[in-house]
Order: C-alpha cells, then structure tokens, then sequence
C-alpha cells in the first residue's frame, strides 16, 4: 500500500530557513510531488523528483532519496506570503491517482 | 492560456439531496481527477477519467459518479449527500505522457451539507 508522513505543523520566522520532511512507503515509485496550499485555495505545483539529489529552484529546494523513502522541501529566505500548507504526493502509478500526506502547515511569523 | 476551472464556487445543500460539480481542463490536457479535501487534510482520490471513461478509483462509494465529455470537460455527481461530504472538491488535470503527469488543480468548489 501507500502510506506518506509528514508533520502537522511548523513555525518559522521570517528570513529564515525551514526544512519540511516527508516520508513515504510506496509499492512502487513514479517521482515525489510538493505543492504549496494557502487556505481556501488550489494547490499549485511548486516540485517533482524522480532522481534522488537536491533540485533548487529559486527560493525552493526539494530532496530526494528513494532508498530511504524520504524527501524534504527546503524554502530559504522565508517570506510572511509562505505560510500555506505543504502537501507531498506521490502517484500511485504513472499518470495516475496522486497519494497526498495530510500537509505541514507553515506559520512564519514576522 | 485558460487554467483549470470549475464550478459553482460554493454550494450548500440538504442531507438527501444531490449535487453536480463541473470541471473544465486545463487547455491541451487530455486528462480529469477528481479530490477531496477535507479541513486540515490532504486531498483525497475520488476517481479520474480519460477518453471519456473512469480509469481509477478511489476509496468511495458509488454514490458518487462522474462523466467526462468529448471536450474534455468532467462532472462529479454525489447522490444521497451526507454530513460527511462536506469538504472542497477539487479538479485537477493533466495530459498523458507529460513529466511526471503533473496536475494542474483548480480552485476547487467548497460543498456544505446542512
């Protein structure tokens, strides 16, 4: 089966760096989403690995390793604009369902 | 270029009742899913269709049902409504083949069952 961890909650202050952990049990592996949720809103795409290694992009880093089941989403120079919710996903199969953790919920405070 | 959008927007209904969400692609996506997203949790797959026809299933009952037009475009029927399916409903698409069949997920309607 599929199963995806992920803390309930973090707080960071502004400018700082937070680190969002996610771990998963899959019964096979088709890459690792990250989408960004604010309340009330769609989540919109902010990664996809499939190789293990840091991908950076801009502000965003996401990690992968798939021996371990583990990935983590890294956002640097925290803005008050990046509290949100952060989803991690895994697809069951290729071009299918995605799994969703239950999200992080980041509060930046000022 | 037009994102994914669905509608209404909110909606409230009676326990009993039955309700129809509506989902337009993403421009060029072949492909529909249907969430949902209960408070302070992850979505949740209900079921996604392409050519016209549901090709996975999630965990729920038939009481919810869907279709997918010619165009593209996707309906959620739920029947017999529930407390418990009050939640945001979102549709995301997504195009057969592409990078890790990303999806594209639109702003969701918000359904409150009274």
């Amino acid at each position: 089966g599929q199963n995806i961890d992920q803390p309930t909650e973090m707080t960071a202050t502004e400018g700082a760096i937070v680190q969002i952990n996610c771990t998963y049990q899959t019964s096979g592996f088709n890459g690792l989403f990250w989408y960004q949720q604010h309340a009330g809103e769609a989540p919109t795409f902010l990664s996809y690995n499939v190789l293990d290694g840091l991908e950076e992009k801009g502000r965003f880093s996401s990690f992968l390793s798939r021996s371990k089941g583990y990935s983590y989403l890294l956002l640097k120079e925290l803005q008050m604009k990046d509290s949100a919710s952060y989803l991690c996903a895994v697809p069951y199969n290729q071009g299918g369902k995605l799994i969703f953790g239950q999200g992080t919920e980041l509060s930046v405070k000022p | 270029d037009a994102g994914v959008t669905q509608s209404p927007t909110h909606l409230i209904k009676t326990r009993g009742q039955q309700v129809t969400l509506r989902c337009s692609p993403k421009s060029g996506h072949d492909t529909v899913s249907w969430y949902q997203q209960a408070l302070g949790q992850g979505p949740q797959f209900i079921f996604q269709y392409y050519e016209e026809e549901e090709r996975q299933r999630g965990n729920f009952p038939d009481r919810f049902s869907g279709h997918q037009f010619p165009n593209y475009s996707s309906e959620l029927n739920v029947n017999a409504l529930l407390l418990g399916d009050s939640a945001l409903y979102l549709c995301a698409s997504s195009l057969v083949g592409s990078p890790g069949d990303e999806q594209y997920f639109g702003p969701g309607t918000r359904l409150t069952v009274t």
